[in-house]
């Protein structure tokens, strides 16, 4: 059974840096198409896509996120680390973890956490 | 960078219906599109990859179509439980890029 599970401080200040952990089971990020990645959604908002990391030492990010976002990989522990640095309310929203898939020919998003919302205020 | 488009942004439709949902692409992306499902205060539910594939478990009243840069979701017959919004969703093939549409909302009466 494939499950994600994200988890995290739910109040940030502005400024200070967040970080989310993405704790998985059911697959291994060492199996050739697999990864993990990251996506927010603002309140009322579309979905956004952050960060991916893909068999484990392999990321790619948002390019105009990337100087604030960095995303690690521990496969034994199962876990996908995320940080975003310099919070401001903007960044206030739901953000997820899931599984990449490429299923086809596409990359996709095939499993999904619950979501954990992060609200930054001072 | 590639954008996605989707139209409308919002429909209302009642039960047994036939809709429609279009994703344009701001380049050609051959076949390299998914569908999403999120039903409010849910996560994204994979429904279609490579643009006419419906993933395991998904009801066949679900179908896409499209290549090159133009794409069409339709659920046919809907469903008082379709009520959501969709949301297509490029990514290159060297997975340096994932895109979402800004997402279709559909409120079934």
């Amino acid at each position: 059974q494939i499950t994600l599970k994200e988890s995290g401080p739910t109040l940030v200040k502005p400024t200070q840096t967040l970080t989310l952990t993405c704790t998985f089971s059911g697959f291994s990020l060492i199996t050739s198409g697999l990864g993990v990645g990251w996506v927010r959604q603002s309140p009322g908002k579309a979905l956004e896509w952050l960060a991916l990391v893909y068999r484990v030492d392999d990321q790619s990010y948002r390019p105009s996120l990337k100087s604030r976002l960095s995303i690690t990989a521990d496969n034994s522990k199962k876990q996908v680390i995320l940080t975003m640095t310099h919070m401001d309310p903007v960044d206030t929203g739901t953000y997820y973890c899931a599984r990449m898939m490429v299923v086809g020919a596409t990359p996709a998003f095939d499993y999904w956490g619950q979501g954990t919302l992060v609200t930054v205020s001072s | 960078d590639i954008q996605m488009t989707q139209s409308p942004s919002s429909l209302s439709a009642s039960v047994g219906d036939r809709v429609t949902i279009t994703c344009q692409a701001s380049q050609d992306i051959t076949n390299y599109l998914n569908w999403y499902q999120q039903k409010p205060g849910k996560a994204p539910k994979l429904l279609i990859y490579d643009a006419s594939i419906l993933d395991t478990g998904v009801p066949s009243r679900f179908s896409g179509s499209g290549s090159g840069s133009d794409f069409t979701f339709t659920i046919s017959g809907l469903q008082p439980e379709d009520t959501a919004t969709y949301y297509c969703q490029h990514c290159d093939h060297v997975l340096r890029g994932f895109t979402f549409g800004p997402g279709t909302k559909v409120h079934v009466k």
